[in-house]
């Protein structure tokens, strides 16, 4: 199984609300992300997790936070957002070095999305 | 820094050949290339790691040159089904952590 899901597919939401995103990959993957894409541009990098812990951030506002639950599941809980959030928000998984094995790269598998609505 | 991706956008007939470039500012420990086709997630098609290693599972090829911070991505006899936005994604591995920063993209077509 190759596959990264995501729910919703679609949310549309007001500026007081709060919602989650969710993400989950059965590969056996130990580092997630998540990315924000507006159309025409490139994905940008919000979060990394590896081995479940939050190892980048990329300066995200506190409106958006991530969580890991486990190894297999992450989730990104969204509050108080404003309509310039409203986007497709990307998740990735990949596998991951182990402390004291050299270092590599690894590809991404990215889940199908979901597209932000922020009213 | 962001990769800087060329051209920005190309039309091909079936079965011609095309080129994007990618080039970093900064040294690189690998490229990776994916493709994006609207609507959809972005697909992997090669990692390409510094000392020369190639990973890739398609028909693409790529190159990369560590010296110049460059890489290269060539569709050779083009499909319809090769139409997409390409990214490339390079990985400058400054510390231990690991991220991908995504060049602007390339649109491609291809006709009939």
């Amino acid at each position: 199984d190759t596959e990264v899901t995501q729910t919703p597919k679609h949310l549309v939401m007001g500026m007081t609300n709060k919602k989650s995103l969710k993400c989950e990959q059965h590969m056996g993957h130990r580092a997630m992300y998540w990315y924000k894409q507006k159309a025409k541009k490139p994905p940008e990098l919000m979060f990394v997790y590896s081995y479940e812990k939050l190892s980048i951030n990329e300066s995200v506002p506190s409106r958006f936070s991530p969580e890991c639950p486990n190894s297999s599941l992450l989730n990104l809980h969204l509050h108080a957002l404003q309509p310039e959030d409203s986007a497709l928000y990307l998740c990735a998984s990949s596998q991951f070095y182990k402390a004291g094995e050299a270092m590599s790269s690894y590809e991404q598998y990215f889940g199908p999305g979901t597209r932000l609505t922020v009213t | 820094q962001q990769p800087v991706q060329s051209p920005q956008a190309v039309i091909l007939r079936e079965g011609e050949d095309a080129v994007i470039n990618c080039s970093s500012s900064k040294a690189l420990y690998s490229v990776h290339w994916y493709r994006q086709k609207h609507g959809e997630a972005p697909i992997f098609l090669m990692i390409l790691l510094k000392g020369g290693e190639q990973k890739g599972h398609d028909k693409i090829s790529a190159s990369f040159n560590e010296k110049k911070q460059q890489s290269s991505l060539y569709l050779t006899a083009s499909q319809l089904s090769y139409s997409g936005t390409y990214f490339c994604g390079t990985d400058g591995r400054m510390d231990s952590s690991y991220k991908l920063i995504f060049g602007s993209g390339t649109r491609l077509l291809v006709r009939p």
